[in-house]
C-alpha cells in the first residue's frame, strides 16, 4: 500500500474563488472520509462514501461545498465561492472494512488558505 | 451532539518525566481511538478500545477505556523527545451508516530534551 495521498498539499486562493482538492485511498478501500480540521482543533466530519455511494453528509457541509467519488476510486472535495472561514486542513480518509475495530488510514492534508 | 474534550489542552513536560492525558464525554461511545498527529501531516492511529475498562499498553504508552465508555486516558511513561505531537482521541458509533470519528478537541505535547 502506498497509503493515501491529497493533492495538492497547499492552496491559497483569493475570497469567491473555486477550489478543488483531490484524494486517493489505499487501492481497494471502499470507504472514503472526508474531515475538516481548524488551527487547533481536532477534525470534524464532513461527508462520507461507501464505494461511488455518498452515504451521510455532515450540516457543516454548507451548499457551497460538493464531494464526489465517481467509479469508487479516488474522490475530488469543491469549494465554491471560497470564504475566509473556509481556511483549514482538509483531511482525507479510507477503510477497508467497518466494524468496531475499523481503521482509517488518514492521507497528509490540503492546508487551504482564503485570502 | 457528541463532544469530546481533553485535558489538558497543552503540556510541556522535560525528557524522562510521566504524563497523562484525559478525554471525556457525557456520551456513551462503542469505540474510542488515540491518534497522534504531527505537524503538516494527518493523523496516525495509535490504539482501538472497545470494552468498558480495556486497558491497552503500546510500548511506553497505556491507554484506558472507562468503565461507561464515556472517557478514556492516554499515559505515557518516561517521555521522550519523539512522543511530541498532537495526541487527538476520537469516539466511534458502530451500527449507523458510516464509522465517522468525533474526535476530541487535541492534547499539544512538548517534550523537552
Amino acid at each position: 500500500d502506498t497509503g493515501v495521498s491529497q493533492d495538492p498539499r497547499h492552496k491559497i486562493t483569493k475570497r469567491g474563488q473555486n477550489v478543488t482538492f483531490r484524494c486517493d485511498p489505499i487501492s481497494e478501500h471502499n470507504r472514503l472520509y472526508w474531515y475538516r480540521q481548524t488551527l487547533g482543533q481536532g477534525p470534524e466530519f464532513l461527508t462520507y462514501f461507501q464505494n461511488e455511494a455518498q452515504l451521510e453528509k455532515s450540516r457543516l457541509l454548507s451548499d457551497r461545498f460538493s464531494a464526489e467519488r465517481p467509479k469508487g476510486s479516488f474522490s475530488t472535495l469543491e469549494i465554491q465561492r471560497t470564504e475566509q472561514g473556509d481556511s483549514a486542513m482538509y483531511l482525507c480518509a479510507s477503510s477497508s472494512a467497518g466494524g468496531l475495530l475499523e481503521t482509517q488510514y488518514f492521507g497528509p492534508g490540503t492546508r487551504l488558505l482564503v485570502l | 451532539t457528541q463532544l469530546l474534550e481533553q485535558s489538558p489542552q497543552f503540556l510541556s513536560i522535560q525528557e524522562g518525566e510521566n504524563l497523562t492525558v484525559y478525554c471525556n464525554s457525557s456520551s456513551v461511545f462503542s469505540s474510542l481511538q488515540w491518534y497522534r498527529q504531527e505537524p503538516g501531516e494527518g493523523p496516525v492511529l495509535l490504539v482501538t478500545v472497545v470494552t468498558g475498562g480495556e486497558v491497552k499498553k503500546l510500548k511506553r504508552l497505556t491507554f484506558q477505556f472507562g468503565d461507561a465508555r464515556k472517557d478514556s486516558s492516554l499515559h505515557i511513561t518516561a517521555a521522550q523527545p519523539g512522543d511530541t505531537g498532537l495526541y487527538l482521541c476520537a469516539g466511534g458509533n458502530y451500527g449507523g451508516a458510516t464509522n465517522k470519528l468525533i474526535f476530541g478537541t487535541g492534547t499539544l505535547l512538548a517534550v523537552q530534551p
